[in-house]
């Protein structure tokens, strides 16, 4: 069956970057990419980013183009998502997605991970 | 500030019906599908609705959802105290080439 299971969770400090992993089973890579949303504390799910594990084609919300970047390893079934320059603000649990993009258009996540808290603190 | 817009809270008696809205602009709700998502304390989203008015397979009938012009509406009937959960409304949005979520929606059984 379908199941994303997420790294463990991390404290880190402002300035310093985070890399979480998300590891697929149970379905073809080619047809869903995978996407991330967090969740801060107190607060709604913001949707991030999105990686093709087909091509690695990617689409970012606007305000993580310049802090986020996703890797996929095929071999291993893995997605990676780095958050760089992180400031406390960024103190939320982390989850993956199972998504389809069908050209421009995506129709959000079906599965889900099971989160990974990262929490910046100095 | 979400891009779309949900009630911060709604409540109903067990066994009543409880509508949550969705409201959104063209870019968003008015050309793409709508997912809605429960919610629950220290636990990942779960898929209620996908593709605006589509249950997966497992979700009970209870759960409905329907979608007119820019807003979205789901739909919960024969309230359970286990439904008490957050509601969040979901799509794509095609000028922001990006997925966005309502603020959620708290779901009191009373």
């Amino acid at each position: 069956q379908v199941q994303l299971v997420q790294s463990a969770g991390e404290v880190k400090k402002p300035g310093a970057s985070v890399k979480v992993s998300c590891k697929a089973f149970g379905y073809n890579l080619n047809t869903y990419g995978i996407t991330w949303v967090r969740q801060a504390p107190g607060q709604g799910l913001e949707w991030m980013a999105w990686i093709s594990t087909y091509n690695g084609d990617t689409k970012f919300a606007h305000k993580f183009q310049d802090r986020v970047s996703m890797t996929t390893e095929t071999s291993t079934r893995t997605v990676y998502m780095e958050l760089r320059s992180l400031r406390s603000d960024d103190t939320a649990v982390y989850y993956c997605g199972r998504e389809f993009c069908d050209g421009d258009r995506c129709y959000l996540p079906d599965y889900w991970g099971q989160g990974t808290l990262v929490t910046v603190s100095s | 500030q979400s891009v779309l817009t949900q009630p911060p809270s709604v409540s109903a008696a067990p066994g009543q019906r409880v509508t949550i809205p969705c409201s959104g602009i063209s870019s968003n709700i008015g050309n793409n599908h709508v997912a809605w998502y429960q919610k629950l304390p220290g636990t990942a989203p779960k898929l209620l609705i996908f593709e605006s008015d589509k249950r997966p397979s497992g979700i009970p009938d209870r759960f409905s959802g329907s979608k007119s012009g820019t807003s979205a509406t789901l739909g919960i009937t024969g309230l359970q105290t286990g439904d008490e959960a957050d509601y969040y409304c979901g799509t794509w949005d095609s000028s922001l080439s990006a997925g966005v979520f309502g603020g959620g929606t708290k779901l009191t059984v009373l």
